[in-house]
């Protein structure tokens, strides 16, 4: 069966501050990948995601970036963290093959910029 | 333009109460999938179901039953003896056939309390 690991569960970080969170999908292969925040109004807001390795597609202009450096393993960083960019931060992973697939989410990270 | 609305904010019921929470959806694709997850205390987002255009029949998953209404765009979710452990926020969301299909529409959520 697949899973997916996302770390760290919560984080607490000085403004101006380099950011980096991992997730990791296992029991799958070529999955498509999604970064997600979820500010406090619960909206879900699509960061990133990605078909394959290298290939990112940005959603929002914005102070994160991400990389995909293995087929399972998709990274969120910042260079310079600001205080909008405390969130609750999901990782997804769906099957590639077959259209509309269900995403499938990590159990988040909880950032507080300070 | 796609765009799901699930007009109910919060709702709050007693135990044992059967709820059902409303989802509808706007989208030109004829062809399109619909979804709802359960997002606990806890945080993580629970798949439900998934459910096409195509298929109108309604779902039944225990306590839990869907209502898919292409006529008025809907796709209500119903729980039915609802329990505390039901308590969650709930999102219903959307996906296109056409183009990008690899990303969701997101509604807002419902914010579901089941009080003992």
């Amino acid at each position: 069966s697949q899973t997916i690991h996302q770390w760290p569960a919560t984080l607490v970080q000085p403004v101006g501050s380099p950011l980096s969170l991992e997730c990791t999908v296992e029991g799958t292969s070529n999955p498509n990948l999604y970064w997600y925040r979820q500010a406090a109004g619960r909206g879900l807001q699509l960061l990133f995601y990605s078909v394959g390795i290298g290939q990112i597609s940005s959603e929002v202009p914005q102070n994160l970036s991400a990389s995909r450096p293995q087929d399972r393993q998709f990274i969120l960083s910042s260079k310079k963290l600001l205080l909008s960019d405390s969130g609750f931060y999901l990782c997804a992973w769906s099957h590639r093959q077959g259209k509309n697939q269900p995403q499938h989410f990590g159990d988040g990270t909880r950032l507080s910029i300070l | 333009a796609q765009k799901v609305t699930q007009a109910q904010t919060e709702i709050s019921v007693v135990e044992k109460e059967d709820v059902t929470l409303d989802c509808v959806y706007e989208t030109r694709d004829t062809t399109y999938y619909l979804f709802w997850y359960k997002q606990p205390p806890s945080g993580e987002l629970v798949f439900l179901i998934r459910r096409n255009s195509f298929d109108e029949q309604n779902e039944i998953s225990g306590r839990y039953s869907w209502n898919f209404q292409k006529s008025t765009s809907s796709f209500n979710f119903t729980i039915t003896a609802s329990q505390v452990v039901d308590s969650a926020v709930y999102f219903c969301a959307l996906s296109g056939h056409a183009g990008n299909n690899r990303k969701l529409i997101w509604g807002l959520g419902t914010s579901l309390a089941v009080n003992p």
